[in-house]
């Protein structure tokens, strides 16, 4: 079974452009989420997505974010117009159910660096 | 609100050394606690959790137990090899209302394994 995937791997853009980022769940995962991590510093949660809809978008730093998962199979991760700060690693992850104990399953990560 | 706090790294060790990487937590009720593997180049793997006190996780040789009464979850190795050269995170969830969870990372703990 495919695990999940990410593309681009790295991104490397000047500040002012727009990049999307892809994530491709796990088949039959409900359960998708987006995370960063700026150089050396926690994890930190985006989003989450149960099929099509944003279950929780409370970790999203600002408008210039947009998630989208139609259809509710793989989602985009857009920012517009890219900043500095925006630059990290980006993961996605994806899981079947959504308690406590539960598994998330990580893709590799997009590594953004904005100039 | 809920933090995990794991020692700074780079860790640096030899071939067959004995490895405790520390994690203490804060949390408002009862987590379910995660160790996660970032080996290089690829996304972070779930190496062992916890779901309750006094439980003890382990695979590949490692293991964390469960300790409420320190809020702790050091993870140990009895002898390190040169393949766990790896980002090492610890990770708490606990259920919010709506039943979902977001896991709170670790800064993450590098480790270095010399012949």
């Amino acid at each position: 079974e495919a695990g999940v995937t990410q593309f681009p791997s790295h991104s490397v853009i000047e500040k002012g452009q727009t990049v999307t980022l892809r994530c491709d769940p796990i088949s039959g995962h409900d359960n998708l989420y987006w995370y960063r991590r700026v150089m050396g510093k926690e994890i930190k949660f985006l989003l989450h997505f149960v099929k099509e809809s944003k279950q929780d978008e409370s970790g999203m730093p600002n408008n210039r974010f947009l998630a989208e998962r139609t259809g509710g199979t793989y989602s985009t991760l857009k920012v517009q117009p890219a900043e500095l700060e925006d630059s990290g690693v980006y993961f996605c992850a994806s899981s079947q159910g959504r308690w406590a104990g539960e598994t998330q399953y990580f893709g590799p990560g997009t590594r953004l660096l904005v100039l | 609100g809920d933090s995990v706090t794991q020692m700074e790294g780079p860790v640096t060790l030899s071939e067959e050394a004995f490895l405790t990487i520390n994690c203490t937590y804060t949390a408002t009720g009862y987590p379910s606690l995660f160790w996660y593997v970032q080996y290089p180049g690829e996304g972070l793997q779930l190496l062992l959790k916890a779901t309750k006190a006094d439980d003890k996780g382990s695979n590949k040789g490692f293991e964390a137990t469960y300790r409420k009464e320190t809020t702790s979850f050091h993870l140990e190795k009895g002898s390190v090899q040169v393949s766990d050269s790896a980002v090492y995170f610890c990770a708490l969830s606990e259920g919010l209302s709506g039943g979902s969870y977001i896991p709170t990372f670790g800064r993450g703990t590098s480790l270095i394994v010399h012949p």
